[in-house]
């Protein structure tokens, strides 16, 4: 157990579906993170957030929409998703979002788009 | 923009020692990391090393970094079937990882 918890572990979506992926983290860290990690393709970083502010977007499509209200609460919003979005969905945070300091990974959400 | 990359695959047999080897492009890392992650389950930090180091030892885990080459590597000692995992380096302001290299461990 890290101290980071996603939810669900699993999520099969159509392609008009509307989803959201939660994370919650309550070990006082200030800097959350989504990354993509597909069969096909490395880690990918696709967010970053720093005390709730946007400081990475990693030309991610806007069919994936991230929402941090607080230090302790990201999500990402799905909407009209393809097939080739189907991966593990990581969520991370650390207590800075400099790289300066270890962080912590969720399980990751296994999502699948039919 | 930067850029981490690993060697994808190494098979060891158990009690030999394994060397993953990472390298990066990002020189401002103040630490770079290796992570771990075992089939169906997340990643978990392993070890990491300041990048004002050039050895750490931790236990059966010896990191190497060459920040002249920006080269990092992980050394398992005495190799376990146990040890059979994805292996990721990872460094930068945005904590950018490698691919991974997949240990596979026989007995």
């Amino acid at each position: 157990e890290t101290g980071v918890t996603q939810t669900p572990r699993h999520l099969v979506m159509g392609m008009t579906n509307k989803k959201s992926l939660k994370c919650e983290q309550h070990l006082g860290h200030n800097a959350m993170y989504w990354y993509k990690q597909s069969a096909k393709k490395p880690l990918e970083l696709m967010f970053v957030y720093n005390f709730k502010e946007q400081t990475e977007n990693n030309s991610v499509p806007s069919r994936f929409s991230p929402e941090c209200p607080n230090s302790s609460h990201l999500f990402l919003h799905l909407h009209t998703l393809q097939p080739e979005d189907s991966a593990l969905y990581l969520c991370a945070s650390s207590q800075t979002g400099g790289g300066d300091t270890e962080a912590f990974f969720g399980q990751g959400t296994r999502l699948t788009v039919v | 923009g930067e850029d981490v990359e690993q060697s994808l695959f190494l098979s060891v047999r158990e009690g030999d020692s394994s060397v993953i080897n990472c390298t990066y492009t990002d020189s401002s890392s103040t630490y770079l990391y290796w992570y771990k992650q075992e089939p169906g389950a997340g990643l978990q930090l392993l070890t990491y090393i300041f990048s004002n180091m050039d050895m750490k030892q931790d236990q059966r885990l010896t990191v190497l970094l060459n920040k002249k080459d920006k080269h990092l590597s992980l050394r398992i000692a005495d190799t376990q079937t146990g040890d059979s995992a994805i292996y990721f380096c990872a460094g930068g302001n945005a904590l950018i990882f490698g691919k991974g290299t997949t240990l596979s461990v026989s007995s």
